[in-house]
């Protein structure tokens, strides 16, 4: 079974420090598509980053970047310069291509930013 | 670019009663739709995807069934709610022309059983 594993239900960063969030997956497949993302209290859904298995380059999109371990099938967000508006709840997810390409989740992180 | 719609934003519904969830997506054709769960404090469950009009895949047998009578258009229904129904539902498509690596998701329903 193909399972998405997020071991921290929440975490605390300062504002402007940094934090990692953590995510596992486990997958038979090579190629593949991992993702981030935040959902603020509002509970829309948006994509912070994504992820190429094929790439061995992390990706990067401003303050947020991930650190893709492939053998290792980790796959975690780094949050640099922490600012009041990313404290939400965020969510790893792994792409199925025999599903429709439908989404699998984490269970999410919360993130609190205090000032 | 696309844009997702859903409606009801809110939705109160006495157990037994029967429901009808809208989604419709703009901007592309094609897409691929998806019905997604979430309940509170938990991450999202998969409960339908459907890659063509007319073709539904279910993930999670219950009482709710979902249709695609246009490209664009895809609906989540039930002839008799259960308490355990209660929840957050998402829509989310991936765009035709995204090589199925992009998923955009809608505002959502909150839907309460009571």
């Amino acid at each position: 079974a193909q399972t998405v594993t997020q071991s921290q239900p929440e975490m605390s960063v300062q504002e402007a420090e940094t934090v990692t969030l953590s995510c596992t997956y486990d997958t038979s497949e090579s190629d593949y598509y991992l993702f981030w993302y935040k959902q603020p209290p509002s509970r829309q859904m948006i994509l912070v980053i994504r992820q190429e298995a094929y790439k061995q380059q992390n990706a990067t999109e401003n303050r947020f970047s991930v650190n893709f371990q492939k053998a290792a099938k980790s796959f975690s967000l780094k949050i640099s310069d922490s600012q009041l508006g990313d404290a939400a709840m965020y969510f790893c997810a792994y792409i199925f291509s025999n599903s429709g390409y439908a989404l699998n989740f984490g269970k999410g992180t919360s993130l609190l930013v205090t000032p | 670019s696309q844009t997702i719609h859903q409606w009801p934003a809110t939705l109160v519904q006495p157990v037994g009663s029967p429901l009808s969830l809208e989604c419709t997506v703009e901007g592309t054709s094609n897409p691929n739709l998806y019905w997604y769960r979430q309940a509170a404090g938990r991450g999202l469950q998969l409960l339908f995807y459907s890659v063509g009009i007319g073709q539904i895949s279910s993930e999670v047998p219950q009482n709710l069934s979902a249709s695609r009578p246009q490209d664009r258009q895809f609906i989540l229904s039930s002839k008799k709610l259960l308490l355990s129904d209660s929840g957050f539902y998402l829509c989310a498509c991936t765009p035709g022309t995204s090589g199925r690596s992009e998923q955009f998701f809608g505002p959502g329903t909150r839907l309460t059983v009571l």
